[in-house]
């Protein structure tokens, strides 16, 4: 079993919809980033959490440490949004990585 | 600008050679790391280092060797040990090791996508 869990796995949207991902964890975490992944392969940190609530831009990212659960949502999804978006747990002592969320946003 | 430079994009490697990845940072960060991408399934670490001269065995170890000789600099060599090396390998950086973790703290390389023809 891994021990961060994302859902769903792929996704496709049409331009300007709402989009969720989710991701579930089973380790005590210090922090959990929500990276994302270019076609290319290069990845960026988009948020590093420990609690609560964090916004940039159109992304937004929340969590729930009591129910080990964090939610990645983008308002008014444009083309460009088009990645992996991969959700990653630090324990303190090593990062644990989810298997990533293929979005892909149809204009 | 500060970054992370993997090079290069993509290599290609005949069965029973050696080849080495390099990783050049410049954000003057302690730790560095390899990770290894394979399809549905998610990043796995190969070796870390928190300081020059001195790195650890990640959960994948098995068939590569690193060397920190330079804080700047992070090198992975893919031995003919390792059965399987086709992959996309990333190079991390983050500041003072895994226990600090700034909103940049943790910064990806472009990867480097390995094939063994």
């Amino acid at each position: 079993k891994n021990e961060v869990e994302q859902s769903p796995q792929n996704l496709t949207a049409q331009e300007g919809e709402f989009i969720t991902i989710n991701c579930s964890y089973s380790v005590g975490i210090s922090a959990l980033h929500w990276l994302q992944q270019h076609p290319g392969g290069g990845i960026v940190s988009l948020f590093m959490l420990s609690s609560g609530k964090k916004k940039h831009g159109r992304l937004i990212a929340t969590i729930n440490i009591q129910e080990k659960h964090s939610s990645l949502h983008i308002t008014a999804s444009h083309p460009r949004d088009s990645a992996v978006y991969i959700c990653a747990v630090h324990d303190g002592n090593q990062f644990y990585f989810g298997t990533g969320t293929s979005l892909t946003v149809i204009p | 600008d500060g970054g992370i430079t993997q090079s290069p994009k993509y290599l290609f490697r005949k069965e029973g050679q050696n080849v080495t990845l390099s990783c050049e940072q410049n954000l003057n960060h302690d730790a560095m790391y390899w990770y290894r991408q394979d399809p549905g399934q998610g990043l796995r670490l190969i070796y870390y280092s928190q300081i020059v001269n001195d790195f650890q065995k990640g959960d994948i170890a098995e068939g590569y060797s690193v060397s920190r000789e330079k804080k700047e600099s992070f090198p992975l060599t893919v031995t003919s040990a390792q059965k399987n090396p086709t992959a996309f390998y990333l190079c991390a950086s983050s500041i003072e090791g895994s226990d600090t973790l700034g909103y940049y703290g943790y910064t990806f390389g472009s990867g480097t996508r390995l094939t063994v023809v």
